[in-house]
Parts: structure tokens; C-alpha cells; sequence
């Protein structure tokens, strides 16, 4: 079955590190999205992909990155410049645009050590 | 530009209660509204979407929802809830951004179904 893949599904940073967590889908979608989800605060837009090599900043980028290289992978960089990591973080992908419902992954909790 | 609000962050109910979980959006131009469900430590699952058409949307699990566009709402309702119900629910409105669509989000409401 087509579906995201994220992983770890836990996750911890010392102070100072850049941690990567990974974001695969095989559906063949062209846009691919990072939310980080804290409590009570629904999901903000980290970063969105519409096409390979290609990305833009949403709402919250500070101190994160990405890369697009491939179509089915959206690898995301917690980096130092973070200062409050911990939280929740979902990546998404859907096919176009407009009415296309998001697809989401299982999450990955991201702790400070 | 595009918002959403929920109007309710906790909605408690007894197994078999009708709910409502309130749902209000801010857009300018028309719009693409979806219910995700979040269950814990898990992704989001799609509930159900309106695009077009009839403003009463059918999803799963029984759940359905009205889109009013003079009241900009698009709540959530089921007539009978079960302790499987128990979740925190998404009201999203796809928006236009810069170089395509994304969803905003709403803060969330969590739906506690007791015996």
C-alpha cells in the first residue's frame, strides 16, 4: 500500500546537535509539507515542496532546513539555531493543488536530551 | 488572508450523545474545507472534505458535516458517538500560498467519549 514514511518515531537532540528526521512517500505526490504540532496549537507550516529541487518557507522556518532532490523524499534538519525543538513534527505530501487533501505520516516526537 | 477557528478546545460526551465539534474559517475567495482526525501519537486522518456541491458532506465513521458559506462555518457533527470517537479533530481551509497550496490549520478540539 502507498503511503509516508517517517522516521524515527522518537527522537532525541543534545544541545548544539542538527538532527535529521526523514520523510518518504511512495503515492507519487509532486507537493510535500512539514508541520511541527505542539499542544493546543493545531500544526504550523515549517517548510513546502510543490517540486523537486524546489522549496519554500512557511510560517515557523526559523532554524530548520530541508532538501527536495528526489520526488519521493523530503528529509527535514532540526538545526542548533532551534531553540525550542521539542515537539511533534508531521510531514505530508498530495498530488496537486486546491482540493487535494494532504496525506500525513505517523509523526516523529522530537525531545531535548 | 485565510484562518481557521474552533471554536471549542475540549468537547466531553457520553457514549451515544449527539455532537457538534464548531468549526469557523476567514476566507476571501472560495474555499476548500476538510476534518482531519488525529489519534494519539499518530498522523492525520482525512474525515471528510467539501469542494463543491451539496453543502452536506458525508465522511467516515459516520461523521458528516454542513458548509454554510453566509455563517463561513463548517462544522462537524455525529448523531451517535462511540468510545472510538475519542480524538482530537482538525477543522483545515486550503489556502494559496507562494508557489502553490497548503492547509491552515485550526488550534484543534478533543473529543472525550466516556461510558
Amino acid at each position: 500500500d502507498g503511503g509516508i514514511t517517517q522516521s524515527p518515531k522518537y527522537l532525541f537532540r543534545k544541545e548544539g546537535q542538527n538532527v535529521t528526521l526523514s520523510c518518504e512517500q511512495n503515492l507519487n505526490h509532486d507537493a510535500m509539507y512539514w508541520y511541527r504540532q505542539d499542544p493546543g496549537q493545531g500544526l504550523r507550516l515549517i517548510y513546502y515542496s510543490q517540486i523537486v529541487n524546489d522549496f519554500q518557507k512557511g510560517d515557523i522556518a526559523e532554524g530548520y532546513s530541508v532538501s527536495r532532490e528526489k520526488k519521493e523524499s523530503f528529509p527535514l534538519t532540526v538545526t542548533s539555531a532551534q531553540k525550542n525543538p521539542t515537539a511533534f513534527y508531521l510531514c505530508a505530501s498530495t498530488k496537486g493543488t486546491g482540493g487535494q487533501p494532504q496525506h500525513f505520516g505517523d509523526g516523529t516526537r522530537l525531545s531535548i536530551l | 488572508a485565510q484562518s481557521v477557528t474552533q471554536l471549542d478546545s475540549q468537547v466531553p460526551v457520553f457514549e451515544e450523545a449527539p455532537v457538534e465539534l464548531r468549526c469557523n474559517y476567514s476566507s476571501s475567495v472560495s474555499v476548500y474545507l476538510f476534518w482531519y482526525v488525529q489519534y494519539p501519537n499518530q498522523g492525520l486522518q482525512l474525515l471528510l472534505k467539501y469542494l463543491s456541491g451539496s453543502t452536506l458532506v458525508k465522511g467516515i465513521n459516520g461523521f458528516e458535516a454542513e458548509f454554510n458559506k453566509s455563517q463561513t462555518s463548517f462544522h462537524l457533527r455525529k448523531p451517535s458517538v462511540h468510545i472510538s470517537d475519542t480524538a482530537e479533530y482538525f477543522c483545515a481551509v486550503s489556502a494559496f500560498i507562494q508557489a502553490g497550496t497548503a492547509l491552515i490549520f485550526g488550534k484543534g478540539t478533543t473529543l472525550s467519549v466516556s461510558s
